[in-house]
C-alpha cells in the first residue's frame, strides 16, 4: 500500500552544522507534506509545510525541499542546535477511501553532539 | 492564549474500565482528530470529526468511542473492549479536513 517513510532512524549531527532529514513518499497524486518535530514525551510540534506546486520552501534555519520526480522530501535545518534534538517526520496528505488523509512516518532520531 | 489541550497528563486504566480522555481547543478550528503513537511507530488515527455532531472512525477505532458536542471539546473514550490500550495518544485540530494539523502535549494511558 501507500506509505510514508524515512531513510534513516537516526541521525546524529555536530552542534553548528547542517542537518538533512529525508522522507520517501509513494503516492504521486499527494499534493501537501508538513514536517513536525517532537521532543519526547511532547506532542508533534508544526516546523513547516509544502504543497506540491512548489520544490521549496523556506522558513526560520529550516527549508523544504520537494523533487516530484523521485518522490522525495526533506527537511533542512541550518546550525543544528542542541535544543533542535528531537524526532522529525512528515506527514503526506493522500487520497484514501474517497477522500483526503493525513499519514505519517514513523520518525527520524536528530541527535545534536555537542 | 491559544491552543490545544490535552488531560490528564498521565492516566491508569485498571481491567474492565472506560477511561476518557479530554481535548479542548481554543483556535476556532472545525476538525479535530485523535491518534495513537506507540513506540517506533507512525501516529494512527483513531476518528476523527470535521463539525460538530459528527465524526467518522479512523484506521483503528475499535474498543474508542468519541463524542463531539461542542465545537471546542473532542473527548475520546478508551472502554474496556481496547485490549492494548497502553500508548501515547494525541488530539489535534485544523481549520479543515486534512489541513495542517496542530497537536495537543498528549495523555500516556497505562494499564494497571
Amino acid at each position: 500500500g501507500e506509505s510514508v517513510g524515512l531513510h534513516l532512524p537516526t541521525l546524529s549531527v555536530q552542534e553548528g552544522d547542517n542537518s538533512i532529514i529525508n522522507c520517501a513518499y509513494s503516492n504521486s497524486a499527494s499534493d501537501y507534506f508538513i514536517w513536525y518535530k517532537q521532543e519526547s514525551g511532547k506532542g508533534p510540534q508544526f516546523i513547516i509545510d509544502i504543497r506540491s506546486n512548489m520544490d521549496k520552501r523556506q522558513g526560520q534555519r529550516v527549508t523544504v525541499l520537494l523533487n516530484k520526480t523521485v518522490k522525495h522530501l526533506s527537511l533542512q535545518i541550518a546550525a543544528t542546535q542542541p535544543g533542535d534534538s528531537a524526532v522529525y517526520f512528515c506527514a503526506e496528505n493522500m487520497e484514501s477511501g474517497g477522500g483526503n488523509k493525513l499519514t505519517f512516518g514513523t520518525g527520524t532520531q536528530l541527535k545534536v553532539e555537542l | 492564549d491559544g491552543g490545544i489541550t490535552q488531560s490528564p497528563k498521565y492516566l491508569f486504566r485498571k481491567e474492565g474500565q472506560n477511561v476518557t480522555l479530554s481535548c479542548e481547543q481554543n483556535l476556532n478550528h472545525d476538525a479535530m482528530y485523535w491518534y495513537r503513537q506507540d513506540p517506533g511507530q507512525g501516529l494512527r488515527l483513531i476518528y476523527y470529526s470535521q463539525i460538530v455532531n459528527d465524526f467518522q472512525k479512523g484506521d483503528i477505532a475499535e474498543g474508542y468511542s468519541v463524542s463531539r458536542e461542542k465545537k471546542e471539546s473532542f473527548p475520546l473514550t478508551v472502554t474496556s473492549a481496547q485490549k492494548n490500550p497502553t500508548a501515547f495518544y494525541l488530539c489535534a485540530s485544523s481549520t479543515g479536513r486534512w489541513e495542517t494539523q496542530y497537536f495537543g502535549p498528549g495523555t500516556r494511558l497505562l494499564v494497571l
